[in-house]
């Protein structure tokens, strides 16, 4: 089974801050890295699939990069609703497996 | 517009069984993949289940396989979790969520709201 890290598990910074989430895989998954938006209450969001593209209504302040092992989740421009849970997730082969989430939180 | 209702959560003792349903719509349900994930109190996400478009080949996480089967009735536009011997590590909200394509393993583009699964004596 593929297991998913993600780093780090929380952070603080401020609207307007660039902000950078790093997720690795045990194995090479290629591109099929996903990553998902988690509010309380809310159900997920799809932000970014396939390592790099932008799912469609979600802003361009959001990009993803990598293959491989390794990706990012970046956000170049911190805007109040982005303040949520971030979960990578590999796509690559079954069980599928999520990282264990990246907390932003407002300083 | 892509619309999944989760229902049949509640509290059941452990070892009891439950069934939960995802009504979809929105979409041509049957050519499309989906799954179930689930969030226990305090931790992240879990992939639980998916089942493939048309084939409906069906997957499983080791946590769940052997006592969980996935399905889903075309018919209905709806997909199912049917949960047996239940344990207290299972207590979560439980999503279903669409895929992009017909493979279970697409990335999951849309999500109910969940249902709440305690489990408890």
């Amino acid at each position: 089974d593929i297991q998913m890290t993600q780093s780090p598990s929380s952070l603080s910074a401020s609207v307007g801050d660039r902000v950078t989430i790093t997720c690795g895989a045990s194995q090479s998954i290629s591109s099929h890295l996903n990553w998902y938006q988690k509010k309380p209450g809310k159900a997920p969001k799809l932000m970014i699939y396939g390592a790099s593209s932008l799912q469609s209504g979600v802003p361009s302040r959001f990009s993803g990069s990598g293959s491989g092992t390794d990706f990012t989740l970046t956000i170049s421009s911190l805007q109040p609703e982005d303040f949520a849970t971030y979960y990578c997730q590999q796509s690559y082969s079954t069980p599928l497996s999520f990282g264990g989430g990246t907390k932003v939180e407002i300083k | 517009e892509v619309q999944l209702l989760e229902s049949g959560g509640g509290l059941v003792q452990p070892g009891g069984s439950l069934r939960l349903s995802c009504a979809a719509s929105g979409f041509t349900f049957s050519i499309y993949g989906m799954s179930w994930a689930r969030q226990a109190p305090g931790k992240g996400l879990e992939w639980v289940s998916g089942i493939s478009g048309s084939v409906g080949n069906t997957y499983y996480a080791d946590s769940v396989k052997g006592r969980f089967t996935i399905s889903r009735d075309n018919s209905k536009n709806t997909l199912y979790l049917q949960m047996n011997s239940l344990r207290a590590e299972d207590t979560a909200v439980y999503y279903c969520a669409k895929t992009k394509q017909w493979l279970a393993t697409a990335p999951l583009d849309y999500w109910g709201q969940g249902t709440l699964v305690t489990v408890s004596s």
